[in-house]
Formats: C-alpha cells, structure tokens, sequence
C-alpha cells in the first residue's frame, strides 16, 4: 500500500525560532498534498492544500506568511512554522493523493507533534 | 453551508456490534470516507463509499444513502483495540475532504 512518512516524529523548540516538517510519499507521487494540524480531543483541521510545482492553497484563518509550504517534487513537502509560538503547538499531519486516476483516498502521514515552549 | 454530524462519543461492551452514523449536507458529493484514529496517531483508512449500499470488509461495514445524505460504520466481534476515534468525511465537488469532528469509541471489557 501507499505510505507517506513525516519527519521529524516530534520536536521541541523555543519560542520564536522555526521548524520544518517534511512529508515524503515513498512508493508513489503524490500530485496533491494536505497539511493538517490537530489540537487535543479535536478533529483535523485543514491548513492547506498543494500541488506540485505551485503554491500552496491555504484555508480560511491560516496565516499563509507564518506556515509556508512547498511542494517541489512529486514525493517531497515541506511545511515550515515560522516564529513559532506555545500556541502553535499542536499535532501536525500531511497527507497525499496519487495521480489523476488513482483513488481519491488520501494517505496519512504518521504526524508530528510540535510542543512550543 | 457544508456539515458532517456524528455522535460525539459511543461505549460498548467487548464482543457486541456497535454503528456509528454519520450525516452530511455537502456541496456535491464525491464519496464518503471513514477513518480510524488511535490516540496520539494519524488517522488511517477504514473505508470508502461512492455508491449507495452496504460495503463489507472483514469486521467493518459501511453504509451509505446517498438520497438521506446518511452512512453508517458497522464494527462487529468489537475488540478492545478498537477502541479508538472514528472520523467520517466526505468528498465534496472540488475533491475536498470535509470531515466531521469524530466519534469516540469506547470499548468496556
């Protein structure tokens, strides 16, 4: 089956700086990857949604200037929180759809969880 | 506006059968999902419902009324390892997920 790996699992950092989180679909190419964050006994919230080669299509509420995106390659996006703050902490899930023509499902990354302090 | 409306949380006893129902209203449909989620996991596939009727995998079944805007997941033999969060979403017309907030399940020995 299709898998999606995130890394890193978990991190750490302090208030300010900033961190990358890649998603990488490992035995496909994914034309089409989710970004989702999930805060405690919550349901996922979509941040955004990227195709390959363009820019991100962010929802309504995320700031698209603190959470960048990239989706460079058919295998490869990157989520950076910029300046992260406690309140961004949260549990951080990408997600990712094949080709036109394959299955709508989407495959889910292992997610990372972000502790901000 | 678009909705998926599922119980919040459900307990039932190790062995039984328990269904989870789902309702939607959504701008165009494009098939129904159901998702498990484990505490402090990704949410993993359970099941995927295009066309009305009742699809049958194992101990999981799911329901979909596509007419009443209504799905159901079926879990039979209940396990204590099922015990987890039962997310339902739907497909809308631009191939967007919108999911509900989830369904805890809560499985007592």
């Amino acid at each position: 089956g299709a898998v999606v790996s995130q890394h890193p699992s978990w991190v750490i950092c302090k208030s300010g700086t900033s961190v990358k989180i890649e998603c990488r679909s490992l035995d496909f190419q994914a034309t089409t990857m989710f970004w989702y964050r999930q805060f405690p006994k919550q349901s996922l919230m979509l941040m955004a949604t990227s195709n390959e080669g363009s820019k991100a299509t962010y929802e309504q509420g995320v700031e698209k200037d603190k959470f960048l995106i990239n989706h460079a390659s058919l295998t490869l996006s990157t989520l950076t929180v910029t300046s992260a703050h406690p309140e961004d902490s949260s549990f951080y899930i990408c997600s990712a759809r094949g080709l036109a023509g394959d299955s709508y499902e989407q495959y889910f990354g292992p997610g990372t969880r972000l502790t901000v302090t | 506006g678009q909705n998926i409306d599922q119980p919040t949380e459900m307990t039932a006893t190790e062995g039984a059968i328990v269904q989870i129902n789902c309702t939607y209203q959504t701008s165009g449909f494009n098939g129904l999902f159901w998702y498990q989620q484990h505490a402090g996991e990704a949410p993993t596939f359970l099941s995927y419902n295009v066309l009305d009727g009742l699809e049958e995998k194992g101990r999981f079944s799911s329901f979909l009324s596509r007419s009443t805007g209504y799905s159901y997941l079926l879990l039979k033999e209940l396990q204590m390892k099922d015990s987890a969060s039962y997310l339902c979403a739907v497909m809308d017309s631009n191939y967007q997920l919108i999911w509900g907030a989830g369904t805890k399940l809560i499985i007592k020995p």
